[in-house]
């Protein structure tokens, strides 16, 4: 049973860079047949699709967040990254990682993890 | 970008109606390349359809999705009392975006 777990810092200030990583278990992300997405949720809004990543190191990334945004890989220890520079109020959110096994819907999810940008 | 619109924002049922919800894309979806997710307070979003028609694994059969091109819908046959959360569609062929949400309450 494949699991995703993100963890990083809770509390990040403004104009630093949010880190989070995203640790999959019970399975390979070095699988052929899997990207792997970060995915926010503002307070009490909708979903945004952040950015995706295939195990070689390519990457999709939202148009609005591109310039802030890298997303990378680990498979020596199974996991992928989230950072996110020069963060403000708005990028206070919970955060998610997902699998995406058909060809971009994500059909598992970490439990999510809530980031407050203040000082 | 595609932007999806959902309608309505709030649909109030009973348990054991019919949920009928809509989703409207911008430009046309790419292979129907869109997909549902359920979500509850407190949860992580759950994926229920792909590919527009396409029930994911574990998922019941009252869970139906349909559509193409620009107009997509999720139909909920009966609504179980578990059913009333949060809908969201999504579309994948042309980058990544998710419509606004759907809110199934109970009437």
């Amino acid at each position: 049973q494949v699991q995703l777990r993100e963890s990083g810092p809770g509390l990040v200030k403004p104009s630093e860079t949010l880190s989070l990583t995203c640790t999959v278990s019970g399975g390979s992300i070095s699988s052929s047949n899997y990207y792997w997405g970060w995915i926010r949720q503002p307070p009490g809004r909708g979903l945004e699709w952040i950015g995706t990543i295939f195990y070689t190191g390519n990457t999709y990334y939202n148009p609005s967040l591109k310039s802030r945004v890298t997303i990378s890989v680990d498979t020596s220890k199974n996991q992928f990254s989230l950072k996110l520079t020069s963060v403000t109020a708005a990028d206070t959110a919970f955060y998610y990682c997902a699998r995406d096994s058909h060809g971009g819907a994500f059909d598992i999810w970490g439990l999510g993890t809530t980031v407050t940008v203040s000082s | 970008e595609i932007v999806l619109t959902q309608s309505p924002g709030t649909l109030s049922l009973s348990p054991g109606e019919r949920a009928t919800l809509s989703c409207r894309a911008s430009q046309t979806v790419i292979s129907t390349y869109l997909a549902w997710y359920q979500q509850k307070p407190g949860q992580a979003p759950r994926l229920l359809i792909y590919g527009a028609s396409s029930r994911a694994t574990g998922i019941p059969d009252r869970f139906s999705g349909s559509g193409s091109g620009t107009d997509f819908t999720l139909t909920i046959s009966r609504l179980e009392p578990e059913d009333f959360a949060v809908y969201y569609c999504q579309q994948y062929g042309s980058s990544w975006t998710f419509g606004q949400g759907t809110k199934v309450e109970i009437k």
